[in-house]
């Protein structure tokens, strides 16, 4: 049973250019979550999605960034008009349905790099 | 909002020792809390997970402790090993929103 994927595993773009990110659940999985880690800081909370509904997205920045986990293909966390800041390691977690015990299972993350 | 601490941020013990890693939260009330182990560049592992009302998990050489009304979880990694380097990140969840601590990274000399 192959692990939660994500690609690319690195990622430059220039300021003011886009960058998708991707990760695909564990089989089985219908949860998906994204965290990002800005460099010397802790891992924070951007959104929790189910296939096709966003159900929190407190996390995330009000412009800029979105997120969709579409019926059928990965999980797509998109930055529009990156900006240095963006930097930072993104990684993505997935849970099966809700058994009572919510275990998060995290891909090996991508990094960008804006330039 | 949930914050949680981890303490010491460093840790740099002889091969052999028994490795003590603290973390803290609080808002006791948690859904779970997990351990996770994250090497330099790479994703995280998830070590061990502790429902609310459990006491303690076990997995080999590490066991883990909760003591949710004081807001603690104790991971002890006995017999450590070179192997063992890493940082070591306690996360809680509130229901399915996970708040790290800002780890422990320990380092074992051979």
């Amino acid at each position: 049973n192959a692990g939660v994927m994500q690609n690319p595993r690195h990622l430059v773009r220039r300021r003011g250019q886009e960058a998708r990110l991707r990760c695909s659940p564990m089989k089985g999985h219908s949860h998906v979550y994204w965290y990002r880690q800005l460099p010397e800081e802790g891992l924070k909370f951007m959104v929790y999605l189910q296939k096709e509904n966003i159900i929190d997205e407190s996390g995330m920045p009000k412009e800029r960034f979105s997120a969709e986990f579409p019926k059928e293909g990965p999980s797509i966390l998109r930055i529009q008009q990156v900006v240095r800041g963006d930097s930072a390691a993104y990684f993505c977690a997935s849970s099966p349905p809700r058994t009572g015990v919510n275990e998060q299972f995290f891909g090996p993350g991508t990094r960008l790099t804006v330039l | 909002k949930q914050e949680v601490t981890q303490i010491p941020a460093a840790l740099s013990v002889p091969e052999g020792e028994n490795l003590v890693l603290n973390c803290s939260f609080t808002d006791s009330a948690i859904y779970n809390l997990q351990w996770f182990r994250q090497d330099p560049g790479k994703g995280l592992t998830s070590l061990l997970l502790i429902q609310s009302s459990q006491r303690e998990q076990t997995s080999g050489r590490l066991n883990a402790s909760l003591d949710k009304s004081s807001g603690r979880s104790t991971l002890y990694i006995a017999a450590s090993q070179p192997g063992d380097s890493a940082t070591y990140l306690c996360a809680v969840t509130d229901d399915y929103k996970l708040s790290f601590g800002a780890g422990t990274t320990v380092t074992v000399r051979a």
